[in-house]
């Protein structure tokens, strides 16, 4: 069971805008800054939004992200067939000293 | 061009011990806060620990604490990961990265390396 939230699953088809959500407390997502990475199959993770909402160099700016309260979300228009990957967010958790992660959401392209 | 690189992954018995190393170049790796992370197959990724630049502090998940240690040699620009009392679900791909700018988000990965625990 991981400490943050994120669905299992999203999916959309090519051109459309996919949302995924992270809830977490306020020990982690309410107090620190939350981050995202892709990871293609077959590959380790890429680091893709930091400090809620910032894109590394690189990055397309088809992702973005967000954070409110306890609970966080990237965003992917204009979606794409190689946006098909698993997707990850984390924070600092404060009582626990230490990174906790989503779960995982799979990105389909049907 | 920034890389890291894992190994000393393989096969150990439960109630064993194995140490990984991280090998990292294309950066001042004596400035860089450490991680090392974990997935198992098929599963999300999980924090295992961090080291600060200099070595001096360091952090770890409770399902690790008091089993791994984490070092580094900024001589030799190397990142470890001492493991012992190793346990099945200890079994995962490891994967050493770069705290980016301190500790603001992972953004540089290592391929990762396998560790298997299994009589």
């Amino acid at each position: 069971q991981s400490v943050l939230t994120q669905p299992p699953s999203a999916s959309g088809t090519p051109g459309q805008r996919v949302t995924i959500s992270c809830s977490g407390s306020s020990s982690n997502i309410g107090s620190n800054y939350v981050y995202w990475y892709q990871q293609l199959p077959g590959t380790a993770p890429k680091l893709l939004i930091y400090m809620n909402n910032q894109r590394p160099s690189g990055v397309p700016d088809r992702f973005s992200g967000s954070k409110s309260g306890t609970s966080a979300s990237l965003a992917i228009s204009g979606l794409r067939s190689e946006d098909e990957a698993h997707y990850y967010c984390t924070s600092w958790d404060d009582s626990l000293s230490g990174w906790v992660f989503g779960g995982g959401t799979k990105v389909t392209v049907l | 061009d920034v890389q890291l690189v894992e190994s000393g992954g393989g096969l150990v018995q439960p109630g064993g011990s194995l140490r990984l190393s991280c090998a990292a170049s294309g950066f001042t790796f004596s400035n860089s806060w450490m991680h090392w992370v974990r997935q198992t197959p098929g599963k999300g990724l999980v924090w295992v620990s961090r080291i600060n630049s200099d070595g001096s502090s360091t952090n770890y998940a409770d399902s690790v604490k008091g089993r791994f240690t984490i070092s580094r040699d900024n001589a030799k620009n190397t990142l470890y990961v001492q493991m012992t009392s190793l346990r099945a679900e200890d079994t995962a791909v490891y994967y050493c990265a770069r705290g980016r700018f301190g500790d603001y988000g992972m953004d540089v990965w290592g391929q990762g390396t396998t560790v298997t625990v299994s009589s």
